[in-house]
């Protein structure tokens, strides 16, 4: 079975600080991770993906197959990353996402 | 182009009302996806079409569910009779080709009393 376990609700970082959300996974073959952001009164968006192995708005996250993680990470927070953000997997040949619960991200200045 | 059509934006409903939710995809887009979205179970997919072919409904909740896909410019959402446990955001998504990224819409708040 599919699953993506994001293990906090909320998580709440000052800004310039580090920030790390935490994804993992459960698949037997080869996924596709996403990070997906919903900003306040903004639609759910596209992140970033495994895939392309790119750093968007200052993001960058790895995928571990040994851990079956893919965590968001971020050196730097800022204000305007206050956000949800959830992690997805697609499994192979699959069209379908499969979503974690979510993660509320909160900047305090 | 205005991306992810859904409408009502907002659906306040009392009990056993019947509840039809819209979706208009990205002109071109041959897949779509009906997710709802709660504070317990957070993100999931109900019901998903190819070429408005329904491909996996394996996530609708109940028969009090169903959705259609009569062209490839509209979907709905149907609740019949609705329950106050189905009060959550829902939202509809399209992509243009299988394992594409899913462009979502603004989602339809419903709230059912």
């Amino acid at each position: 079975a599919q699953r993506v376990t994001q293990p906090e609700k909320l998580l709440s970082v000052f800004k310039g600080a580090p920030v790390e959300l935490k994804c993992n996974y459960s698949y037997s073959g080869s996924p596709e991770l996403f990070w997906y952001v919903q900003y306040s009164r903004q639609r759910l968006q596209l992140l970033l993906r495994h895939i392309s192995r790119e750093s968007i708005k200052g993001f960058t996250a790895d995928l571990n197959k040994g851990e079956t993680s893919f965590h968001l990470k971020k050196p730097f927070a800022q204000e305007e990353d206050s956000a949800m953000y959830y992690c997805a997997l697609r499994g192979q040949g699959a069209q379908k996402l499969v979503f974690g619960q979510g993660t509320r991200l909160t900047i305090n200045p | 182009d205005a991306g992810v059509i859904q409408s009502p934006r907002h659906e306040v409903t009392e009990m056993g009302q019947e509840v039809t939710l819209r979706c208009k995809p990205i002109s071109g887009h041959n897949s779509l996806f009906w997710y709802r979205q709660t504070m317990m179970r957070g993100l999931e997919l109900l019901i998903y079409f190819n070429n408005n072919v329904p491909i996996d409904d394996s996530g609708m909740p109940e028969d009090r569910f169903s959705a259609k896909m009569p062209n490839a410019s509209f979907s709905t959402l149907k609740i019949q009779p609705s329950e106050p446990r189905d009060s959550a955001v829902y939202f509809c998504a399209s992509s243009s080709r299988g394992g594409g990224e899913q462009y979502f819409g603004p989602g339809t708040r419903l709230t059912v009393t």
